[in-house]
């Protein structure tokens, strides 16, 4: 158990629809990651923060957006759905940049 | 922008070979991670390498890191059934924003 937890676990939803994604970092760990697993792309970082603030952008869609709370839990908001958003979505935590990342177990996100 | 190649994609080897997984990358990385993934699972840290030269141990795993050759190998020494997985390399900068190679799927025949 890495103690990054990301709620849910699953989500199955349809085009053109707007999801949020959860994740609690670590206790102590104040960056959170987004990272996006699909076979096609591989393992991709989306988005970063630190202790609430946005650090760095990856591949991010516009239609993707992310924030982090002052009690440092996470989340990523996906709007206007297409298939091609279907993936595993990993949230990982460190104590601060430079620092090991541990990883949840991931929301997979099926757009049917 | 970081690449990071991983070769071979697909590993299939037999109990107690040996064979190593390498893990190039183009530009300078502040540090190179060496990640296991079961399938649908999360992914678990195995190595983290800072420095040119730096080796890594745990098990029948060892990994390296040439910074020159931009190179960092991963080692399996005597492969048992367990090891099967998929390995990822990733190379970190000074954001610690992660880039993965993609990935090797190793499968550990009795």
């Amino acid at each position: 158990d890495s103690g990054v937890t990301q709620t849910p676990k699953h989500l199955i939803t349809a085009t053109g629809q707007r999801v949020t994604l959860r994740c609690s970092p670590r206790s102590g760990d104040l960056s959170v990651y987004w990272y996006q697993q699909s076979l096609d792309q591989g393992l991709q970082f989306l988005i970063q923060y630190y202790n609430g603030e946005e650090r760095a952008k990856g591949n991010i869609l516009e239609r993707f957006s992310a924030q982090q709370f002052p009690d440092l839990h996470s989340e990523l908001n996906l709007s206007s759905l297409e298939l091609g958003d279907s993936a595993l979505y990993f949230c990982a935590s460190s104590v601060g940049p430079g620092q090991p990342q541990h990883f949840g177990d991931g929301t997979r996100l099926s757009i049917l | 922008e970081l690449k990071v190649e991983q070769n071979p994609l697909f590993l299939s080897m037999q109990e107690g070979k040996n064979y190593t997984i390498y893990c190039n990358y183009s530009t300078t990385s502040d540090r190179l991670y060496w990640y296991r993934q079961d399938p649908g699972k999360s992914l678990e840290s195995l190595f983290v390498l800072l420095s040119n030269g730096a080796v890594k141990q745990e098990g029948r795993l060892m990994a390296s890191l040439d910074t020159k050759a931009r190179l960092s190998t991963l080692h399996i020494t005597a492969a048992v059934h367990d090891l099967s997985a998929t390995y990822f390399c990733a190379g970190g900068n000074a954001g610690n924003m992660l880039t993965f190679g993609g990935g090797t799927r190793l499968m550990v025949k009795p």
